[in-house]
């Protein structure tokens, strides 16, 4: 049983404009929520992260906002950028900030078009 | 430079055989973790050790084994009993309990 589930496989954007990634949950456990950003044949490089007792949290474009009634957060990258095409990922913690691991979702792959 | 260092970046192996990945840290990091990911899915944790000496199973601990005897090292031996080894191995470490984990580029294992 997924607990973190990205349900779009991919998206594309145009350069410029707002780039929205969505990802739902089931476990009510989770309290730490992260966005990694992955290109192929590399390891997973640390975006922006959230605490549960936060609703939004941002870094330069990247925003993460998360709903906990709904069990959803989306990550917002506005103006998208050619750099921004990879598969992100959505992971969460039941342990604080991640002391016994993180659980991931299967990922989106983003792609900006020109 | 400090970072995760994960050795080799290909590794082939005969079915039946053990195999040892390799992950080093120079990032003084207490916690470290493995990771494997298959296509099109998302990263499932093998084992984790929070500190020297210490580790304990996750998700997916069958057919793998692990050690921590140095702080800086936390190599994965896939041992003949993981039906499925074929995959790409991830590597990742953390400061502490609170903050986020960074991952080495990985170890893409292929059983011929």
């Amino acid at each position: 049983d997924q607990q973190v589930k990205q349900n779009s496989p991919s998206l594309s954007v145009q350069e410029g404009r707002i780039s929205i990634l969505n990802c739902d949950y089931t476990n009510s456990m989770f309290d730490y929520f992260l966005w990694y950003k992955k290109y192929p044949a590399e390891g997973p490089t640390f975006l922006i992260s959230i605490s549960s007792i936060k609703d939004k949290n941002e870094d330069g474009r990247f925003t993460v906002f998360l709903n906990k009634s709904a069990k959803h957060l989306s990550l917002h990258i506005v103006p998208s950028q050619p750099g921004d095409s990879a598969v992100y990922f959505c992971a969460a913690s039941d342990s604080g900030g991640g002391a016994d691991g993180l659980t991931f979702g299967k990922g989106t792959h983003l792609i900006i078009q020109p | 430079d400090g970072g995760i260092t994960q050795s080799p970046k290909y590794l082939f192996r005969k079915e039946g055989q053990n195999v040892t990945l390799s992950c080093e840290q120079n990032l003084n990091h207490d916690a470290m973790y493995w990771y494997r990911q298959d296509p099109g899915q998302g990263l499932r944790l093998i084992y984790y050790s929070q500190i020297v000496n210490d580790f304990q199973k996750g998700d997916i601990a069958e057919g793998y084994s692990v050690s921590r005897e140095k702080k800086e090292s936390f190599p994965l031996t896939v041992t003949s009993a993981q039906k499925n080894p074929t995959a790409f191995y991830l590597c990742a470490s953390s400061p502490d309990s609170n903050q986020p984990q960074h991952f080495g580029d990985g170890t893409r294992l292929s059983i011929l």
